[in-house]
C-alpha cells in the first residue's frame, strides 16, 4: 500500500463547477497535510495545508480533514481552465528514524478545466 | 512569502561530468532543505533531507557518493551529481522549511537535467 494515495486522472470539469480531489494516507501519526499544485514543467506550488479535522477555506479553495477515515480532499469552486494542472496531495509523517518529519507526495491528479 | 530559488534552471552536460546545483532561500533561514527528483509523469520522490551543519540523511535506494549534498549556512544547499549519466536527467527541485520538516516546505523552481 503506497503511503498516499491519490487518483490519477485526468479529471476533467466544465469552467464553472466544482472540482474535488481526493487523497487516502497510511499513516495514522500524520499531523500536516498540504495541496500543492503543479503545471506542466514548473515546480509544485503550495496552495494549502491542512492539520485540524474538518473544513478549511481560502478563497475558491477548501481542504477537508477526516483523520479518523485517514483521509483529505481538495475542492475548488467555480473552476478555471488556469486550474488545469496536477494537484499533489502531501503528508508529513513521522518516524523514529527522523528527527523530524518528511513530506510524502501522492502520486498526483491530472485536473482538466474545459471552457 | 517565502522565496526559494535554484541555479541553474536548466543543465545540459556530457555523461561523465559533474554538475552542481544550488538552492537558496532568499527571505528566511532554512534549518532543513530536502531535494527531490521527478522524472516525466510521475510524482516527486525524497531524495535526501538536509539540515544546515551536518551530514545530508539520504533516502534508500539514492547512492550519497553520487548525490552530493552540502548545507553549508542557513540559506544554502548544493547538490552535486557526480559522473552523470544519461539515468540521471530529470527535474531537480529543492524545498525548505524553517523547522525540521515539521513545518511547511517552499519549493524553489527546479533544475532539469539533460545528460547527453
Amino acid at each position: 500500500q503506497k503511503e498516499v494515495e491519490q487518483n490519477s486522472g485526468p479529471l476533467s470539469v466544465p469552467e464553472g463547477a466544482i472540482a474535488s480531489l481526493n487523497c487516502t494516507y497510511s499513516d495514522r501519526g500524520s499531523q500536516s497535510f498540504f495541496w500543492y499544485r503543479q503545471y506542466s514543467g514548473k515546480s509544485p506550488e503550495l496552495i494549502m495545508f491542512i492539520y485540524s479535522n474538518g473544513d478549511k477555506e481560502d478563497g475558491r479553495f477548501t481542504a477537508q480533514l477526516n483523520k479518523a477515515s485517514q483521509y483529505v480532499s481538495l475542492l475548488i469552486r467555480d473552476s478555471q481552465p488556469s486550474d488545469s494542472a496536477t494537484y499533489l496531495c502531501a503528508v508529513i509523517t513521522f518516524t523514529f528514524y527522523n528527527q523530524g518529519g518528511k513530506l510524502i507526495f501522492g502520486q498526483g491528479t491530472e485536473l482538466s478545466v474545459k471552457p | 512569502g517565502a522565496v526559494v530559488s535554484q541555479h541553474p534552471s536548466w543543465v545540459i552536460c556530457k555523461s561523465g561530468t559533474s554538475v552542481k546545483i544550488e538552492c537558496r532561500s532568499l527571505d528566511f533561514q532554512a534549518t532543513t532543505m530536502f531535494w527531490y527528483r521527478q522524472f516525466p509523469k510521475q510524482s516527486l520522490m525524497l531524495m535526501a533531507t538536509s539540515n544546515e551543519g551536518s551530514k545530508a540523511t539520504y533516502e534508500q535506494g539514492v547512492e550519497k557518493d553520487k548525490f552530493l549534498i552540502n548545507h553549508a549556512s542557513l540559506t544554502l544547499s548544493t547538490l552535486t551529481v557526480t559522473s552523470a549519466h544519461p539515468e540521471d536527467s530529470s527535474f531537480y527541485i529543492c524545498s525548505a522549511s524553517t523547522a525540521g520538516g515539521e513545518d511547511t516546505q517552499y519549493f524553489g523552481p527546479g533544475t532539469r537535467l539533460t545528460v547527453l
